[in-house]
């Protein structure tokens, strides 16, 4: 089974459309997170959740809307999409905070023409 | 401000040692990590230290020194599989925040 899954895994649109990725974790995790992966291979954090609370937003633009409708799922929705919102998007799940390490999904690749 | 920083790449040959090091500046600390990630694949997590030390764990060691802001990761008895790029992660001290580094590209040859 796996443990944290992302539907679609490679998304090729237009610029201005509007997308959304899913991501779903069957271990019981209740912290989930999105990261961004440019193409320098920076990972980087945007949004983090805590038993469906938006716990930390990293200074993401407006268009992108994290939606969590229960504590296994974390959707990301974007509006508008850009050239520079290509990137591969990668959710991660937790059981809480501090020692505990991060669950990755196989990632997003998103790719805006 | 916060900054990680770790070798864009390496290159070592199989069976032998590679040091991978990290030096961080964040605003809080809550654990220094290690990820693996293979091209193409996502970060799997290798260690955890938030002591000063060395923790041990087969093939791999990670070290921490919270006084110099400073970790390395030790891949022993190198192997072709083990070609990566190994990922400095610091945990803030709310806990729901990971920064990482950029990375460091392993390249491993016979």
């Amino acid at each position: 089974d796996t443990a944290v899954s992302q539907t679609p895994k490679y998304l090729v649109t237009q610029m201005g459309n509007d997308k959304s990725i899913k991501c779903e974790q069957n271990l019981g995790h209740d912290t989930m997170y999105w990261y961004k992966q440019d193409s320098k291979k920076f990972l980087k954090i945007m949004f983090s959740y805590n038993n469906k609370e938006l716990i930390i937003n990293e200074t993401v633009p407006n268009r992108f809307s994290p939606k969590s409708p229960d504590k296994a799922h974390l959707n990301l929705h974007i509006n508008s999409l850009e050239l520079g919102d290509s990137a591969v998007y990668f959710c991660a799940s937790s059981h809480g905070t501090g020692t505990n390490e991060q669950f990755f999904g196989p990632g997003t690749r998103l790719t805006v023409l | 401000g916060q900054n990680i920083d770790q070798p864009t790449e390496m290159t070592a040959t199989e069976g032998a040692i590679v040091q991978i090091n990290c030096t961080y500046q964040t605003s809080g600390f809550n654990g220094l990590f290690w990820y693996q990630q293979h091209a193409g694949e996502a970060p799997t997590f290798l260690s955890y230290n938030v002591l000063d030390g060395l923790e041990e764990k087969g093939r791999f060691s990670s070290f921490l020194s919270r006084s110099k802001g400073y970790s390395y990761l030790l891949l022993k008895e190198l192997q072709m599989k083990d070609s990566a790029s190994y990922l400095c992660a610091v945990r803030d001290t709310g806990g729901f925040k990971t920064i990482f580094g950029a990375g460091t590209r392993l390249f491993v040859k016979a």
